[in-house]
């Protein structure tokens, strides 16, 4: 149980275009949804937590206009990087939390802007 | 400020025991966890600590002391397949988890 997917595994992508990037929680309803960003060798970022039906709290220094979080149901979320710049090239991860504690880790979104 | 300290990296033997520590300031404190992530893959769960002591799993324990913000990772018979770093993470009392940077083990024959 407790199984989380993303889509797409890995994406390439032009430089200034958009790329959607995809949640789900498999076999349970998470309240609560994190998106991380974890460059090579260093540790994961919040980026922003997400609660199904309301607006995305974002970390300190996360652009919310350019990183669009959308959390529209209890099993989805989705995370959309806009004008996509190859600074933005990394590791993206989400995870979903069912109750108060553990996260429950996607396996990850590696994508690369050129 | 909130902060968790773990070594950068670690160096061991197959078959040896390591020991991981992580020390933790935090604001409110609702649980420790431990994640192994293997390169260029997500974190994968390994245990959670909420009370004092040591919890147990096969090969793999881990340790809390609550009044000194201590926890540490036990590994036994380390096998090459344990080289990975162990993420070590706390849920403050907005039940935010706050990541350590992790402790990068390597493993040698």
């Amino acid at each position: 149980g407790a199984v989380v997917s993303q889509h797409p595994s890995w994406v390439i992508c032009k430089s200034g275009t958009s790329v959607k990037i995809e949640c789900r929680s498999l076999d349970f309803q998470a309240t609560t949804m994190f998106w991380y960003r974890q460059f090579p060798k260093q540790s994961l970022m919040l980026m922003a937590t997400s609660n199904e039906g309301s607006k995305a709290t974002y970390e300190q220094g996360v652009e919310k206009d350019k990183f669009l979080i959308n959390h529209a149901s209890l099993t989805l979320s989705t995370l959309t990087v806009t004008s996509a710049h190859p600074e933005d090239s990394s590791f993206y991860i989400c995870s979903a939390r069912q109750g108060d504690y553990e996260q429950y880790f996607g396996p990850g979104t590696r994508l690369t802007v050129t | 400020g909130q902060n968790i300290d773990q070594p950068t990296e670690m160096t061991a033997t197959e078959g040896a025991i390591v020991q991981i520590n992580c020390t933790y300031q935090t604001s409110g404190f609702n649980g420790l966890f431990w994640y192994q992530q293997h390169a260029g893959e997500a974190p994968t769960f390994l245990s959670y600590n909420v009370l004092d002591g040591l919890e147990e799993k096969g090969r793999f324990s881990s340790f809390l002391s609550r009044s000194k913000g201590y926890s540490y990772l036990l590994l036994k018979e380390l096998q090459m397949k344990d080289s990975a770093s162990y993420l070590c993470a706390v849920v403050d009392s907005n039940y935010q988890l706050i990541w350590g940077a992790g402790t990068k083990l390597i493993i040698k024959p």
